[in-house]
């Protein structure tokens, strides 16, 4: 059973427009959603977090909008860049820093 | 400030054969985590630890896999015997353990690869 779901294995965009990527979960008791971005052959980095008290969260061009009606976040980088080409995790937290992941979206920002 | 240092890299192995990963966190970090990560998933937890103690073991295959942390510090992975489906890349990460943003700092991993 799938908690954290990220529908869309794949995404491209041009650079200089907008990437959206989306993330639904199930679990009414995550209390804090991160992103998190991997490179080929690194680990995952931490990008972006937000809290369930909050609706959005902005950090230069990456803003996480939360909408806890629907039980879903979403990602926007804007604008794209090619260096942003990776696989992006969506993450939550329930309790002590147990993070559930989904399965990537993999990002590719074309010149 | 150094990252988290995880060792081999890259290991191949046969069926039932052993398998053993090491993982330094970052310098003070009281929690590490060992995820597993299947090619096209995402991490999996497999252990927490808090200090040199077990939080969370929920989700390891304790048949077969088993991990330590000793003096609170740095930590291995071992599996015996490994099976085909153990195939994914381990990763060790590390946090403060006090903090409320829940952020962990990953390692590069170590891919296994079970033939």
């Amino acid at each position: 059973d799938q908690q954290v779901k990220q529908n869309s294995p794949s995404l491209s965009v041009q650079e200089g427009r907008i990437s959206i990527l989306n993330c639904d979960y199930t679990n009414s008791m995550f209390d804090y959603f991160l992103w998190y971005k991997k490179y080929p052959a690194e680990g995952p980095t931490f990008l972006i977090s937000i809290s369930s008290i909050k609706d959005k969260n902005e950090d230069g061009r990456f803003t996480v909008f939360l909408n806890k009606s629907a039980k879903h976040l979403s990602l926007h980088i804007v604008p794209s860049q090619p260096g942003d080409s990776a696989v992006y995790f969506c993450a939550a937290r329930a309790g002590s820093y147990q993070l559930t992941f989904g399965k990537g979206t993999k990002l590719s920002v074309i010149p | 400030e150094a990252g988290v240092a995880q060792s081999p890299r890259y290991k191949i192995i046969e069926k039932r054969q052993s398998v053993a990963f090491w993982c330094n966190p970052i310098s003070g970090h009281a929690t590490l985590y060992w995820y597993q990560q299947i090619l096209g998933q995402g991490p999996k937890l497999l252990i927490q630890f808090q200090n040199n103690g077990v939080v969370d073991d929920s989700q390891l295959p304790k048949d077969r896999f088993s991990a330590e942390r000793l003096k609170g510090v740095d930590s291995t992975l071992k599996i015996q015997p490994a099976k085909l489906e153990d195939s994914a890349v381990y990763l060790c990460a590390s946090s403060l353990g006090t903090s409320d943003t829940g952020e962990l700092f990953f390692g590069e991993g170590s891919r296994l690869t079970v033939l």
